[in-house]
């Protein structure tokens, strides 16, 4: 099936520093979205990406669609505790139009 | 009230019990979906609907049942639950307005001993 990778499994920043976390795929998926679970909480989406190239902030997070279609990026910039949890990825290939997530990213922020 | 809601938000059984978890929403959507959570392993999917008379395996659907018994209610059973179907269960809705951007429950925390 397909796969969406993200590594490290985990990060560890300073609180103020800027993190980026890809998303690669092998295939080809015609929508991206980034999600974050907070602790004992369900995912909640932070951006979605529709179209090749597309770059989407949200506050203090950009998120890009790779031209490839097969990888996205999102940044948070100047972070703070808050933005300690998991960072998921996901893809739409458009055929199932179900969700395929990334096993996430956890990131931790050192006050 | 949450627009996805999971019930139970914890519980523990015994192996070999048959179990049930709850999820209603009130989003209105017509696609809901279940997901299993384990460290490390992302959400696996393990079954999903897409309206009342639709149901689909997805990726881990062994030793799982579901049903849709309205347009907001869709329940999972484990049949006789085992130990490593000890993980977090969560319940997403969407539909086609959402453009994928699923709404997930607060989760069920499961441990079968």
């Amino acid at each position: 099936g397909q796969q969406l990778n993200q590594s490290p499994q985990s990060m560890f920043i300073q609180e103020g520093e800027d993190v980026s976390m890809n998303c690669t795929s092998s295939s080809i998926f015609n929508t991206w979205l980034w999600y974050k679970q907070d602790p004992g909480e369900g995912p909640v989406l932070l951006i979605a990406l529709y179209k090749a190239g597309e770059l989407t902030s949200n506050g203090r997070l950009t998120a890009q669609f790779g031209i490839t279609r097969k990888d996205s990026f999102l940044n948070i910039s100047a972070s703070i505790p808050s933005d300690v949890g998991i960072y998921f990825c996901a893809g739409v290939d458009g055929a199932n139009s179900k969700l395929t997530f990334g096993k996430g990213i956890t990131l931790s922020v050192r006050p | 009230d949450a627009d996805v809601t999971q019930t139970p938000r914890n519980r523990i059984t015994k192996t070999g019990k048959r179990i049930m978890l709850e999820c209603s929403q009130t989003k209105g959507h017509d696609r809901m979906y279940w997901y299993r959570q384990d460290p490390g392993l992302g959400l696996q999917l393990i079954y999903y609907s897409f309206d009342v008379k639709d149901i689909n395996k997805g990726e881990i659907s062994d030793g799982y049942s579901v049903s849709r018994q309205a347009q907001a209610k869709f329940s999972l059973s484990l049949e006789s639950a085992i130990p490593n179907q000890t993980a977090l269960y969560f319940c997403a809705t969407s539909d086609l307005n959402t453009n994928y951007g699923y709404t997930f429950g607060s989760g069920t925390r499961l441990t079968v001993v």
